[in-house]
């Protein structure tokens, strides 16, 4: 199993330019989500899915849109990309079976906004 | 919604030496507290969790206690190891079977372990 797969790793782009972070688990997981991390910010969660065709918001969510037509496909788009943008982002999966549960991530995806 | 505030923010410790970190949560209906570790450049990974229904869970060299009256958890690395240096999260969720999957994240311990 690959588990969590992201693309791009790495990705600049200019104040105004938009595009679509890639997220895909083999897991057969309900649960997935995008989290950004800044510097002494911790986690924070943008967005996050319980099920194909059910998204919510999560913390930050402005400036970011999502949407889940599969189980394993979970893309996070910019529509117009901001310098506040600038951030690593990892996109988690999770089973929603039983009470506790590990929340799996990717391996990220470093944007640099200009 | 859930507040986790998490310190300190960094800790230095000498190889062998014990190390605590702290977290406090403010939504008195959250019920899971996983601990994640991320290494330099890696993405996160748990190490423990526990739930609300238990005081305290042990494996190997980590441990994490609970005291919900008065909403903390807490992470115990014993014989520390410079492999041990990263930065922790604490986390807190209302998890139930069939909802509320959420977390909300403390804002990291940077750990370094010395030699």
């Amino acid at each position: 199993n690959a588990g969590v797969t992201q693309t791009p790793k790495f990705q600049v782009l200019k104040t105004g330019q938009s595009m679509t972070l890639q997220c895909a688990q083999d897991m057969n997981h309900e649960y997935m989500s995008w989290y950004r991390q800044d510097p002494g910010m911790g986690l924070r969660l943008i967005h996050y899915s319980v099920g194909a065709g059910i998204t919510d918001q999560g913390e930050v969510p402005n400036g970011y849109n999502v949407s889940r037509s599969t189980t394993e496909d979970f893309p996070l788009r910019l529509l117009s990309a901001a310098p506040s943008q600038t951030s690593v982002y990892f996109c988690a999966s999770s089973s929603v079976e039983g009470t506790t549960g590990e929340l799996f991530f990717g391996e990220g995806s470093r944007l640099t906004v200009l | 919604g859930e507040n986790v505030e998490q310190h300190p923010s960094t800790l230095s410790v000498q190889e062998g030496d014990s190390a605590v970190i702290k977290c406090t949560y403010s939504d008195s209906a959250s019920n899971y507290f996983p601990w994640y570790k991320q290494e330099l450049g890696k993405r996160p990974q748990l190490i423990i969790d526990i739930r609300s229904n238990v005081g305290e869970k042990k494996d190997q060299r980590i441990a994490v206690t609970l005291n919900k009256t008065a909403k903390h958890f807490s992470l115990h690395i014993t014989e520390t190891q410079p492999e041990d240096s990263a930065v922790y999260f604490c986390a807190a969720s209302k998890r139930s079977g069939g909802s509320n999957y959420k977390l909300t994240f403390g804002k990291g311990t940077l750990l370094t372990v010395n030699p």
